[in-house]
């Protein structure tokens, strides 16, 4: 496809339950961020990729919180015993240039933990 | 990372020009500062960048000053579908990875 393609876009997952959320990014791109974003409020940083180097993960709020992007294409944020504080919209973006301040951003996973 | 501070809500009518300034004190030499939109239920969206004066696409319009302390996104002759909210955001091109949105400005357009 074009743009950046996440899946599941909805999730809901019992309290306890380990999810795994995909991104696919624009083919070629560098950069992939993951951002979290709570109803309301502006998206925060996660964690960033520049291929498949995981630069910066100073943003996940905790170790249950894991990403990877073993190939350097397709990436996989890991949540496990999830809680409620986790539900909220988790977005991916990725950009040609290494940093990246002009990202194309995919629609979001919407994940409802209950 | 430099912080930004944009107002929370503006209200506009259909056919306005409306202007979102965005303050940004402590900009560093380095930084670009981007704007982008969000609507509900979908992923932001890139509408702009610039370094400094003035910037136009066939979105938007970027006026930024001589001191780069702030930046105003101006939007030509609004329709309802710019009902959004728009983030502006200031970083390194290069290593801006660590991207702060804020809470963006809520712009109601009315008809």
């Amino acid at each position: 496809g074009a743009g950046v393609s996440q899946s599941p876009r909805y999730k809901v997952a019992k309290r306890g339950q380990d999810v795994a959320l995909r991104c696919d990014p624009i083919s070629g791109h560098v950069s992939l961020f993951w951002y979290q974003q709570a109803l309301g409020q502006g998206p925060e940083f996660l964690t960033y990729f520049q291929n498949e180097a995981q630069l910066d993960k100073s943003g996940l709020p905790s170790d249950r919180f894991f990403a990877e992007r073993p190939e350097g294409s397709v990436s996989t944020l890991k949540i496990q015993r999830t809680q409620q504080e986790d539900s909220a919209v988790y977005l991916c973006a990725s950009s040609p240039r290494e940093g990246g301040t002009e990202a194309f951003f995919g629609q979001g996973t919407r994940l409802t933990v209950v | 990372l430099a912080k930004t501070t944009q107002p929370i809500s503006m209200d506009s009518y259909e056919g306005q020009e409306v202007n979102i300034t965005c303050s940004h004190n402590n900009i560093a030499t380095n930084d670009y500062i981007t704007w982008y939109q969000q609507f509900p239920s979908q992923g932001p969206r890139f509408i702009i960048q610039g370094y400094k004066t003035k910037v136009t696409n066939e979105v938007a319009s970027l006026f930024i000053p001589a001191d780069r302390k702030s930046s105003t996104l101006s939007l030509p002759r609004v329709s309802l579908s710019d009902t959004a909210v728009y983030y502006c955001l200031v970083g390194d091109r290069g290593g801006g990875f660590k991207t702060i949105f804020g809470a963006g400005t809520r712009l109601f357009v009315k008809a």
